[in-house]
């Protein structure tokens, strides 16, 4: 398995700009989401899907976008990156909510971003 | 507001000393605990988790923590790391509210290093 992929590695975009930053894995998983790190402030969740056609916010969402066509992908779109968007971004997934919460989560590799 | 909270953002030690990691969160009812682990270049990776159970838990590389439901903490320890612990270490709590359990939440990350 190679578990979950995102590409590219290395972005450098303009202010302005839009782009796709792609994300798949090949595990089955239902729940997949996307993660910004930035120093000092962890990972915060920007969209998140349980499955096939559903997506979600989490908690910084503005000037993204996604969607969830198959299972194994799940995009995440800059409409018109900003230089406030500049960041490593890293894609996860897992299986779904249980009874018992949300399980382990597989990280990506991250994709780090600089908007000039 | 509900939060996670990472005492130490920056913690340098020698080989063979011994690492406490403190995390606190402010959800007051049932929680999912995990420590995630960023070696440098890589993607993260689960340590340890915490669902239920006996609540000193151990994980890889020889990491436990102890989830003390009281003082609302989940700390890692280590008794005699090495430098290849040298990374950025993540707490992060999914929390169960009335009736659904919500996303998961990273606290903003320890970066240890350890010198030889």
């Amino acid at each position: 398995n190679a578990g979950v992929t995102q590409t590219p590695k290395f972005q450098v975009l303009k202010t302005g700009q839009s782009m796709t930053l792609q994300c798949a894995q090949d595990m089955n998983h239902e729940y997949m989401s996307w993660y910004r790190q930035d120093p000092g402030m962890g990972l915060r969740l920007i969209h998140y899907s349980v499955g096939a056609g559903i997506t979600d916010q989490g908690e910084v969402p503005n000037g993204y976008n996604v969607s969830r066509s198959t299972t194994e992908d799940f995009p995440l779109r800059l409409l018109s990156a900003a230089p406030s968007q500049t960041s490593v971004y890293f894609c996860a997934s897992s299986k779904t909510f249980q009874r018992g919460g949300l399980p382990e989560q597989f990280f990506g590799p991250g994709t780090r971003l600089t908007v000039l | 507001a509900q939060s996670v909270s990472q005492h130490n953002h920056h913690v340098i030690l020698s080989e063979a000393a011994s690492l406490e990691l403190g995390c606190n969160y402010s959800y007051g009812g049932t929680v999912n605990l995990f420590w995630y682990v960023q070696y440098p270049g890589q993607h993260l990776q689960l340590l340890l988790k915490y669902f239920s159970g006996d609540p000193l838990v151990k994980g890889i590389k020889g990491f436990e923590a102890e989830f003390i439901k009281s003082k609302f903490s989940f700390n890692l320890r280590k008794p005699s790391v090495q430098w290849s612990d040298t990374a950025e270490y993540f707490c992060a709590v999914n929390a169960k509210t009335t009736d659904s359990w919500g996303k998961l939440q990273f606290g903003a990350g320890t970066q240890v290093v350890v010198t030889p």
